[in-house]
């Protein structure tokens, strides 16, 4: 079993910041490494796919970075608002995918 | 038009009952895959198929079966319902099978299974 790990699990913050959050993998055997974003009863929609050491991906205020050598990807919210509210899913793909349990951000306005 | 469709969103139904959960995927992908979301929040891979073909298949009691009649359906059927199989399962789908890095995964609405 490979363990992915995301923190922190649950994160408040107010409108307007900025914030980031971590996923931790076992890097060999690396495939490829997706964030989603996971609304309260919906289901998780992709946000990026990364496969590249040093990729850098962006989608408006959200980014995020993958390093595989030490099996990390952070994401980054910038001016965080509160329809940015969800689950934020990582999940890696080593020729099947394992998800991680998910940072809970919560944006007050 | 919804991309990947589960049927029902909701169950309930007493242990030891046989139910299954329907899932349609109108994407025009290759492989579809069950997951199972723990007591944790984790999704757990169940199943995956790939132009009908079992390709994953995780330690999951015997009692879970998979049918795919054709690669845009994917069922799971439960045989003797157990009150740990409580939980919310997801039906996803994706172009490729996972050995394919790029692979991006759509995922159903989720039905949510409590036994009593």
């Amino acid at each position: 079993i490979l363990n992915v790990e995301q923190s922190p699990q649950s994160l408040h913050v107010q409108e307007g910041d900025s914030t980031n959050f971590t996923c931790s993998f076992p890097s060999s055997n690396f495939y490829a490494l997706h964030w989603y974003r996971w609304e309260t009863a919906k289901s998780p929609e992709a946000l990026f796919v990364m496969t590249l050491n040093g990729d850098e991906k962006k989608k408006g205020r959200i980014s995020a970075t993958l390093n595989t050598k030490e099996g990390y990807s952070y994401l980054y919210i910038k001016g965080s608002q509160p329809e940015d509210s969800a689950t934020y899913l990582c999940a890696v793909n080593f020729n099947k995918f394992y998800f991680g349990s998910g940072t809970k951000l919560n944006v007050k306005p | 038009d919804t991309a990947v469709s589960q049927t029902p969103k909701y169950l309930v139904t007493q242990m030891g009952n046989d139910k299954s959960i329907k899932c349609e995927q109108n994407l025009g992908h290759d492989t579809m895959y069950w997951y199972k979301q723990d007591s944790k929040k984790f999704l757990k891979i169940m199943f995956s198929y790939n132009n009908k073909e079992l390709i994953i298949n995780e330690t999951v009691p015997n009692r879970f079966s998979p049918k795919s009649p054709d690669k845009a359906h994917l069922n799971l059927h439960i045989n003797s319902l157990e009150l740990g199989d409580s939980a919310v399962y997801f039906c996803a789908s994706s172009q490729d099978h996972p050995g394919v890095s790029y692979n991006e995964q759509f995922f159903g609405p989720g039905t949510r299974l409590t036994v009593l």
